[in-house]
């Protein structure tokens, strides 16, 4: 059960988007669409953002976006805001029927 | 509204045994999966732990395989984790999540409980 692999961190200047990929193999990410995404503030419990890869819950903002390509799903925020800076993970089912999360990235607001 | 609050956590020694619960409201607790989730401190996400709706299908990560135990209550809305033969290295803040229905994904999370293991 090894960690997805995600960057450690990634920053962007307000209004610019970023990218974070969450890289896993063809038993977790490529195999399933049952990769999601979560924002944790310092301190707070994680918030679900992105689910099933692509689906956004009631009340989280369109500015989060979420796809996969292959074994490598992705999180792009556009129009980064002060508040999104915050430590973002991916989490994906396994066909060991478990669940596997990334490693986190840092998101910095610049 | 759907809230879960964990209790349970502590100081513990190296070999000992504790058990967490998970209080579930504002939701209908039996019907949906549930989730163990674990963060050591400074360190990212650990997924610990699944349990369907009735109990009858429950996994594991492979660090808790064989030590730790989840188990749910719905007569008394509250999801459990045993833990026994407590390592350092299990020292985390331990979330409990609700799954979003047959999504995988986790949905609503507890604010969580310290788990300190140390002699």
């Amino acid at each position: 059960q090894s960690a997805l692999t995600q960057p450690a961190s990634v920053s962007g200047s307000p209004g610019q988007s970023i990218t974070i990929s969450c890289t896993g193999t063809s038993s977790d990410v490529g195999g399933y669409n049952y990769v999601s995404w979560y924002q944790q503030h310092p301190g707070k419990a994680p918030k679900l953002i992105i689910y099933e890869v692509n689906n956004r819950p009631s009340g989280v903002s369109n500015r989060f976006s979420g796809s996969k390509s292959g074994n490598t799903a992705s999180l792009i925020v556009s129009g980064l805001q002060a508040e999104d800076e915050a430590d973002y993970y991916c989490i994906s089912f396994t066909s060991s029927t478990t669940w596997v999360f990334g490693g986190g990235t840092k998101v910095t607001v610049l | 509204q759907v809230q879960l609050v964990e209790s349970g956590g502590g100081v513990v020694q190296p070999g000992r045994s504790l058990r967490l619960s998970c209080a579930a409201s504002g939701f209908a607790f039996s019907r949906y999966e549930m989730h163990w989730v674990r963060q050591a401190p400074g360190k990212g996400l650990e997924w610990v732990a699944f349990i369907s709706f009735d109990g009858s299908r429950t996994y594991y990560a492979d660090s808790g395989k064989g030590r730790f135990t989840v188990s749910r209550d719905n007569s008394k809305n509250t999801l459990y984790l045993q833990m026994t033969y407590l390592r350092p290295e299990d020292t985390a803040v331990y979330f409990c999540a609700k799954d979003l229905s047959d999504k995988y994904s986790l949905d609503y999370w507890g604010q969580g409980t310290l788990v300190t293991v140390s002699s």
